[in-house]
């Protein structure tokens, strides 16, 4: 069956670093990825979508790389800061034809502390 | 432009009844979908609408009901609650328009349903 795995263990980083969360997955071709930030009792918030066919991509202190071959996207915050302290979600969307299907994983907890 | 917007945002329910969700895409989006989010499951997809077809649907039983209607807004119903139906319910908009659609979710705030 298809499946996402993310860090299922929160991590706890020191301000300053960089964050890195993977995001696997299985018997899966996706056609993009994407990557989201929730905050508690909120709902999720799009930051970054990666295609197929690109390895990498940047947004400010973010930055998404996508291995097809490894079936893996790592997730990385650069300078991170307390702020950045969220659960972070993948989500693969597979298309079929005209459809289009989200997978989504559980989400990693991201502490940075000061 | 307005954010998705959901109604109520909290919810109190007792075993047996029903409950009626409401959610209002953001202007321009004809996709909305539905979410069950517990602490354990993670998001759980409950199904989409785009122009008051449901799309997509996932495994959830029927007691979980939704509708679109023409101006894209959209209600979840779950009838004959039960205890383990107490969630953060999610509605996400997106333009889902063409192939080329990249279905970014933009998500509402939610409603917290509990269920007693």
């Amino acid at each position: 069956s298809q499946k996402i795995e993310q860090n299922s263990e929160a991590l706890n980083i020191q301000e300053g670093k960089t964050a890195t969360l993977t995001c696997n997955y299985t018997n899966y071709s996706p056609a993009y990825l994407q990557w989201y930030r929730q905050d508690p009792g909120r709902g999720p918030v799009f930051l970054l979508l990666i295609r197929e066919n690109e390895k990498e991509k940047r947004k400010e202190r973010l930055k998404v790389t996508f291995d097809t071959t490894l079936k893996q996207s790592l997730f990385h915050i650069t300078a991170s800061q307390p702020a950045d302290s969220a659960t972070y979600l993948c989500a693969l969307v597979k298309r079929a034809g005209n459809n289009r299907k989200l997978i989504w994983g559980l989400g990693t907890s991201l502490a940075v502390n000061p | 432009k307005a954010g998705v917007t959901q109604t109520p945002r909290y919810l109190i329910k007792t075993r047996g009844q029903q409950v009626t969700l409401s959610c209002s895409p953001i202007s321009g989006h004809r996709s909305v979908s539905w979410y069950q989010q517990t602490p354990g499951q993670g998001l759980q997809f409950l199904f989409e609408y785009f122009s008051e077809t449901q799309r997509n649907k996932g495994n959830f039983p029927g007691r979980f009901s939704g509708r679109q209607f023409s101006n894209s807004r959209s209600e979840m119903n779950v009838s004959t609650l039960e205890l383990g139906d107490s969630a953060l319910y999610l509605c996400a908009s997106s333009s889902g328009q063409g192939a080329r659609a990249t279905d970014t979710q933009y998500f509402g705030p939610g409603t917290r349903l509990t269920v007693l």
